[in-house]
C-alpha cells in the first residue's frame, strides 16, 4: 500500500559530520516529495520539495533528489549543526492534500 | 504574511467530553488540511476542506468531524472523547488551486490535546 520508509533513529552525529537520512516512498501516480522538520514542542515546518523526478530540493544546506527509478529522496547534508537537532519526516502528496508521512527519524547533533 | 494560527495551544479534557479545535489557514490559502500525531500511529491524515466541503477523509471513526467556513477557516470536532485521543493535532494550509494540483502544505503549531 502507499507508504513512507524511513530509517530508524535515533542519529547521533557530532557537528560539522555529514548527514544522511534515507527515504524511500510507494505510491501511485506522480508523487510531490517532501521534507518536513519538527522541532521540540513545535509544529512542522517544510524543509524542502520536489515535485517530479531529478528535481532536486534544497534549503539551509540540506539537499534531497527525487529518484523515481529508486522510489528515493534520501535528505542529506554537509556539515550538520547543533541547532539542526530535531525530528525528520519525509512525506509525498500526489496531489489531495492528503500527505502520507514517514514514521520520522530523530537527529541528536553534539557539540 | 501570518502563518497558519491554531488554537487553543494545550488543552485538558476528560473521558467522554467533547472538543473543538480552530485552525485559521494562511491569507488566501482555501484548502484545509487536518493531521493527528501521535507517539503510536505517527501523523496520520484526518481530513481536508476546501471551499467548505470536505474532499478527502482519512480512515477514523465518526466521533472525529470537521467543518470550514466561507472565510477558510477551520474547525475540528472530536466527540465522546477516549484516552487515545490524546495526541498533537496539525492543521495545515495550502492554495487548493485544485485537486491533483502538486501544492505545499504549511502547518501550525498545533493543538496538544491530553484527555484523562
Amino acid at each position: 500500500g502507499d507508504s513512507v520508509t524511513q530509517m530508524e533513529g535515533p542519529v547521533t552525529l557530532s557537528e560539522e559530520a555529514f548527514l544522511t537520512i534515507n527515504c524511500t516512498y510507494t505510491a501511485t501516480g506522480y508523487p510531490s516529495l517532501f521534507w518536513y522538520v519538527q522541532y521540540p514542542g513545535e509544529g512542522l515546518q517544510l524543509l524542502l520539495k520536489a515535485t517530479k523526478a531529478d528535481d532536486k530540493g534544497s534549503n539551509k544546506g540540506f539537499e534531497a533528489t527525487y529518484r523515481k527509478e529508486t522510489t528515493s529522496f534520501h535528505l542529506e547534508k554537509g556539515s550538520v549543526q547543533v541547532s539542526d537537532s530535531a525530528v525528520y519526516f519525509c512525506a509525498w502528496d500526489t496531489g489531495f492534500q492528503k500527505l502520507v508521512f514517514g514514521t520520522g527519524t530523530r537527529l541528536l547533533v553534539s557539540p | 504574511k501570518a502563518g497558519v494560527t491554531q488554537t487553543p495551544r494545550y488543552l485538558i479534557k476528560t473521558r467522554g467530553q467533547q472538543v473543538t479545535l480552530s485552525c485559521s489557514p494562511i491569507s488566501g490559502h482555501r484548502s484545509v488540511s487536518w493531521y493527528q500525531q501521535t507517539p503510536g500511529q505517527g501523523l496520520q491524515f484526518l481530513f481536508e476542506y476546501f471551499s467548505e466541503t470536505q474532499r478527502n477523509k482519512g480512515n477514523f471513526p465518526g466521533r472525529f468531524s470537521g467543518r470550514q467556513f466561507s472565510n477558510s477557516r477551520s474547525e475540528m470536532n472530536v466527540s465522546t472523547l477516549e484516552l487515545g485521543d490524546s495526541a498533537l493535532y496539525l492543521c495545515a494550509s495550502s492554495l487548493g488551486a485544485g485537486t491533483g494540483a502538486k501544492e505545499t502544505q504549511y502547518f501550525g503549531p498545533g493543538t496538544r490535546l491530553l484527555v484523562l
